[in-house]
């Protein structure tokens, strides 16, 4: 199976400010890479697929890029709303598999 | 608008099988694919299998022994039936389509605890 080692595992930041979180596959996924942010409580939602593709309704602050086996979503402007974990998944090789998630703190 | 949602028992006994269902609406299991992923408390996402629009399944191979995943096209539904169960399977089991490159909308989830 594909190894995704997805960092860091916990990230504090202040409204406004932009971060980045980051995967790498244990092999070349080919952009089949998507991102989701799941609220406690919640079911995950799709922000990003094919590794840069912003799913419909999602605020533009929201950005993926990467190639190969290097990935990284982007989040610019950070608001109270963006609290959440947030997820990778590769599915170039089945089984599909995540990343272990990033928790994102607002100070 | 595309929705699924799934039910089920909240508690197995160990060694019992587990028997969920999503429900889904907006959309046609014969064109739409369906998964089912779990997630134990405070822990990662795991992929468990798909069911394809063609009804063809695939399995995560680390619990492929002990899944099935089945449908009912006529009354919209996905199944899922896992054996075995074990206290490490409790977790919040999701169905979810497979869209255009991910995996889209989620359902609600359902908790399933695995104790006696």
């Amino acid at each position: 199976d594909i190894q995704m080692t997805q960092s860091p595992a916990s990230l504090s930041a202040s409204l406004g400010e932009t971060v980045s979180i980051e995967c790498l596959a244990s092999e070349d996924i080919y952009n089949n890479l998507a991102w989701y942010q799941q609220k406690p409580g919640k079911s995950p939602q799709l922000l990003i697929y094919y590794a840069s593709s912003l799913q419909d309704g999602v605020p533009s602050r929201f950005s993926g890029s990467g190639s190969g086996t290097q990935y990284s979503l982007k989040i610019n402007s950070l608001e109270s709303e963006d609290a959440a974990t947030y997820f990778c998944l590769q599915d170039s090789e089945y089984p599909p598999t995540f990343g272990g998630g990033t928790k994102l703190e607002l100070k | 608008q595309v929705q699924l949602k799934e039910s089920g028992p909240g508690l197995v006994q160990p060694s019992q099988t587990l028997s969920l269902t999503c429900t889904v609406s907006g959309l046609s299991l014969t064109s739409n694919s369906v998964s089912w992923i779990r997630q134990p408390p405070g822990k990662g996402l795991e992929w468990m299998g798909v069911i394809w629009s063609n009804g063809g399944t695939d399995y995560n191979s680390a619990i492929k022994s002990r899944l099935s995943i089945s449908r009912d096209t006529s009354k919209s539904q996905v199944f899922l039936k896992m054996n075995s169960l074990q206290t490490e399977d409790t977790a919040m089991y999701f169905c979810a389509r497979r869209s255009y490159g991910g995996y889209s909308p989620w359902g609600q989830g359902v908790m399933v605890t695995v104790s006696s």
